[in-house]
C-alpha cells in the first residue's frame, strides 16, 4: 500500500492567518518531504526529514514552518503568507533518506489572499 | 550540471493512437536512477516506474513501455492505444546516487509534458 494521505484538500487562508498542512503515511517509510508546485511547473523541494530530523531545508522563508511530530506525521506550519505562496503543496515519503522512490499524496491546494 | 530536458511541452492525440513522450538527461554521475511521474488533473503525483542507470532492459507494463538508452542519455515513454484516462502532465525525474547532506536523494524534475487524449 503506497498511501499518503494529506489534509486539507483545499484551504484558503487571509495573509495574517495561521494554519497547518498535514501528512501522514503508513508504509513505515522513514524520509518525508515537502514541496511546493506552481501551475504548470515540477515540484520544488522545501523541506526533507530524516528519520524525524529536519536534513534538508532549501532556503524556504521562515513564514513556513515544517514539524515531524513522529514517523508517520509531518506537519507544514503556515503564518504570515503572500499571494505569491499560492500553489500546491506536495508530501512526499520514501523508505529512507537514500531510498530512490519517493510516493506522494494527493496535495494541498492553498489560496493565500 | 545535472538536467532533465522534456522538450514536448504539450501533446494533443486521439484516443486509441499510440504517443511517446520523451526524456533527456544530463548528469555526470555514472550511477543514478530515472523516473516517470503522471500527474492527474486532481493533482497526485503518481509513480509510473524507476530505472537504475545499470540496466538498459526496456520495459513493458499494459499499455505503457519504456525505452532507456544510456547511449543517447534518454528514456523515453509509450503508451499504445490511448485512452482518455491518460490525459495528465506527464514528468521525467532523475535522481543522482551521490549522496548530499543527511544521506537524501534529491530528484531533478523536467518541466513536464501536457498529454490530452481526446474522444
Amino acid at each position: 500500500d503506497t498511501e499518503v494521505t494529506q489534509t486539507p484538500k483545499h484551504l484558503v487562508m487571509g495573509m495574517t492567518n495561521k494554519k497547518s498542512l498535514k501528512c501522514e503515511q503508513h508504509m513505515g517509510h522513514r524520509a518525508m518531504y515537502w514541496y511546493k508546485q506552481k501551475a504548470k511547473k515540477p515540484p520544488e523541494l522545501m523541506f526533507v526529514y530524516s528519520y524525524e530530523k529536519l536534513s534538508i531545508n532549501e532556503s524556504v522563508p521562515s513564514r513556513f514552518s515544517p514539524e515531524c511530530p513522529n514517523s508517520s506525521l509531518l506537519n507544514l506550519h503556515l503564518h504570515a503568507l503572500q499571494p505569491e505562496d499560492s500553489a500546491l503543496y506536495l508530501c512526499a515519503s520514501s523508505q529512507g533518506p537514500g531510498e530512490k522512490t519517493q510516493y506522494f499524496g494527493p496535495g494541498t491546494r492553498l489560496l493565500v489572499l | 550540471a545535472q538536467k532533465v530536458t522534456q522538450a514536448q511541452t504539450e501533446i494533443s492525440v486521439v484516443e486509441k493512437e499510440d504517443v511517446t513522450l520523451d526524456c533527456v538527461y544530463e548528469t555526470r554521475d555514472t550511477t543514478y536512477y530515472l523516473f516517470w511521474y503522471k500527474q492527474p488533473p486532481s493533482g497526485e503525483l503518481v509513480f509510473l516506474i524507476r530505472r537504475n542507470s545499470f540496466d538498459e532492459q526496456n520495459e513493458i507494463s499494459g499499455r505503457y513501455s519504456w525505452n532507456f538508452q544510456k547511449s543517447t542519455s534518454s528514456f523515453n515513454f509509450t503508451i499504445t492505444a490511448s485512452q482518455v484516462v491518460d490525459s495528465a502532465v506527464y514528468f521525467c525525474a532523475l535522481s543522482e546516487h551521490t549522496y548530499n547532506a543527511g544521506n537524501n536523494r534529491k530528484l531533478i524534475w523536467g518541466l513536464g509534458t501536457s498529454l490530452a487524449v481526446n474522444p
